[in-house]
């Protein structure tokens, strides 16, 4: 089945160790998106890659960057893990981003804990 | 901006009983809405979604919504709830341009005996 694969699922970094979560997809969506979900609150999108085209949101820190080397897989990676940073972290996939409505396709998602 | 709003973040049905979340949107052009769930640990998966092709739509697992456009609503129904559908639900707007997502709060769903 064609899907969307997060891994791990389950991280844990300390403080200010750099961790990478990644993601991959067998949809061969165009768009791939990162969002950050904190406890009991909605998802927000961090970045997404149109293609190769990077689209990082005005309000996600620097501490947090993206790497898209192929149409399938993207990484999340955080530079120095600070204990706000715990969260799930959601990656999606959708076909095209341009106009029109794009439903969005979510991995199980990656916990990540900070210690 | 396009924007969603939904009333109630926690909702308690019997089971069996009717399952209302509400979902208001507020948008200057014709939204595209969704309805996504999320169970506990899990990713979101798509319940249903309106493109302004019906105004009832049918999703996955007996849930359906309502686009009112007067009302500025598409709130989400089932009419029997079971035990399965204790989870959060969250709807959606799609905005800019159609490449992104901005979610409700969420409403966490709970079905008891």
């Amino acid at each position: 089945d064609a899907m969307v694969i997060q891994n791990p699922r389950y991280q844990v970094t300390q403080f200010g160790k750099p961790v990478t979560l990644s993601c991959s997809q067998t949809l061969n969506h165009n768009v791939m998106y990162w969002y950050q979900q904190k406890s009991s609150q909605a998802p927000k999108l961090l970045f997404h890659y149109y293609d190769k085209d990077f689209n990082n949101e005005a309000d996600t820190p620097d501490n947090f960057q993206s790497r898209r080397p192929n149409t399938s897989f993207c990484f999340l990676d955080i530079r120095s893990p600070g204990l706000g940073d715990a969260a799930m972290y959601l990656c999606a996939t959708s076909r095209d981003g341009q106009g029109g409505y794009n439903e969005q396709f979510f991995g199980p998602g990656t916990r990540l804990t900070v210690l | 901006a396009q924007s969603v709003t939904q009333l109630g973040s926690h909702v308690s049905v019997s089971e069996g009983a009717l399952v209302l979340l509400r979902c208001n949107y507020s948008s200057s052009v014709p939204p595209y809405l969704f309805w996504y769930v999320q169970y506990p640990n899990q990713g979101l998966q798509l319940l249903l979604k309106y493109t302004s092709a019906a105004t009832l739509v049918k999703g996955i697992n007996g849930f359906e919504a309502e686009f009112k456009k007067s009302e500025t609503s598409f709130h989400l129904t089932k009419p029997s709830a079971h035990m399965s559908d204790a989870a959060e639900y969250f709807c959606a707007v799609l905005t800019g341009g159609g490449n992104k997502l901005t979610f409700g709060t969420g409403t966490q769903l709970k079905v008891e005996l």
